[in-house]
């Protein structure tokens, strides 16, 4: 079945230690999205790539990057975690940015907890 | 500002139905969707509107008045597993989604 795949499903860990979350699709989509969630919040979009277009939201802390090395992967690193970035991060999938209408897929998602 | 506004919290009884709403403020308009997300989960699309009316699919339907800045999700013969977070998202007129916080709809038997 095609879908969007992140792994692991869950991730500890230390305050400052560098982590990266990794997310892969069979849909073939051209944009990829990364979002962070926090419990009983709106998902809050921090990246997204058409193709190999990057752009990053105004708001995105300088500690959030990502890397899409291909259409199938793409990487959200997180250079030195604090308490305040322990949140859900949901990768999603869209077959077009522009067009009204299209769907985003989302990955089952990654729970990060930092110690 | 842009700005998506959903009851926080809906009870609603085994069998019922409920209608959750939505409200939004944002710079263009290029569809409305609904998600649904369970406890821990990703969301998981549920239904699109772009234009004015009622779009069914089963035992749930959407409904939007653009003129208002207004949808309403309706979920009919309710079921436990209905249980979840219903979440509003307006793509705007940079093909951006701008999303509610959601509404946690408790069903009890």
């Amino acid at each position: 079945d095609a879908m969007v795949i992140q792994n692991p499903r869950y991730q500890v860990t230390q305050f400052g230690k560098p982590v990266t979350l990794s997310c892969s699709q069979t849909l073939n989509h051209n944009v990829m999205y990364w979002y962070q969630q926090k419990s009983s919040q709106a998902p809050k979009l921090l990246f997204h790539y058409y193709d190999k277009d990057f752009n990053n939201e105004a708001d995105t802390p300088d500690n959030f990057q990502s890397r899409r090395p291909n259409t199938s992967f793409c990487f959200l690193d997180i250079r030195s975690p604090g308490l305040g970035d322990a949140a859900m991060y949901l990768c999603a999938t869209s077959r077009q940015r522009g067009g009204g209408g299209e769907t985003q897929y989302f990955g089952p998602g990654t729970r990060l907890l930092v110690l | 500002g842009q700005n998506i506004d959903q009851p926080t919290e809906m009870t609603a009884t085994e069998g019922a139905i409920v209608q959750i709403n939505c409200t939004y403020q944002t710079s263009g308009f290029n569809g409305l969707f609904w998600y649904q997300q369970h406890a821990g989960e990703a969301p998981t699309f549920l239904s699109y509107n772009v234009l004015d009316g009622l779009e069914e699919k089963g035992r749930f339907s959407s409904f939007l008045s653009r003129s208002k800045g207004y949808s309403y999700l309706l979920l009919k013969e309710l079921q436990m597993k209905d249980s979840a977070s219903y979440l509003c998202a307006v793509m705007d007129s940079n093909y951006q989604l701008i999303w509610g916080a959601g509404t946690k709809l408790i069903i009890k038997p």
